[in-house]
């Protein structure tokens, strides 16, 4: 099946440091990858959609200018989240998609503590 | 109203015991149908799909479609501790590109 690995699965920075996950589609070529954030207890939020060579798609709220997306080829994503607070502190997730009709996967998630 | 509802539960049914987990949907258009199940910590794993009205089965898990109702559901044949998670339905129209994600149902499975 469909594999979608992201690294690091956890990360603790410091305030004001930037920290970047990585996404990669191991099986296939993902022409469309997604960025969630989850907080306890609460349901995924959309943050992001990305497709390969164009820039990403920010949802209402999400500051594009702090949580950089590049997606330079068909099996990576990555997302810089810049100058971190303790408020950026979440679980990370991402997802991809071949085709356009075919399930999405999920990483494992990047757990972000800033302290 | 939200696009894609589910009640929050918990949903609490004993081991052996079916449970059924309800979804629902505002927009018409929607064509693709997901569940995901969704571990504490975990990110969320696939569990089924369904494109079109009716039934779909896999193994203990039964996907149920109806377009005209815009309800989507899925069933648990004997349910067991370890199916214990919150159940994640989600939504695509063919217009979009991307998915809509319910709140989510908890599920609790008491041996």
């Amino acid at each position: 099946g469909a594999v979608v690995s992201q690294h690091p699965s956890w990360v603790i920075c410091k305030s004001g440091t930037s920290v970047k996950i990585e996404c990669r589609s191991l099986d296939f070529q993902a022409t469309t990858m997604f960025w969630y954030r989850q907080f306890p207890k609460q349901s995924l939020m959309l943050m992001a959609t990305s497709n390969e060579g164009s820039k990403a798609t920010y949802e209402q709220g999400v500051e594009k200018d702090k949580f950089l997306i590049n997606h330079a080829s068909l099996t990576l994503s990555t997302l810089t989240v810049t100058s971190a607070h303790p408020e950026d502190s979440s679980f990370y997730i991402c997802s991809a998609r071949g085709q356009t009709n075919s399930p999405l996967h999920f990483g494992n998630g990047t757990r972000l503590t800033v302290t | 109203q939200k696009e894609v509802e589910q009640n929050s539960g918990p949903l609490s049914v004993p081991e052996g015991a079916i449970a059924s987990l309800n979804c629902t949907y505002s927009d018409r258009g929607s064509q693709s149908f997901f569940w995901y199940r969704q571990y504490s910590g975990k990110s969320p794993e696939l569990i089924m799909f369904i494109y079109s009205n009716g039934d779909k089965e896999d193994g203990r898990f039964t996907a149920q479609l109806n377009k005209a109702s815009q309800y989507v559901s899925l069933l648990i044949r004997d349910s067991q501790p370890s199916d214990s998670a919150t159940y994640l339905c989600a939504v695509k129209n063919n217009a979009g590109n991307m998915l809509t994600f319910g709140g989510g149902t908890r599920l609790m499975v008491k041996p």
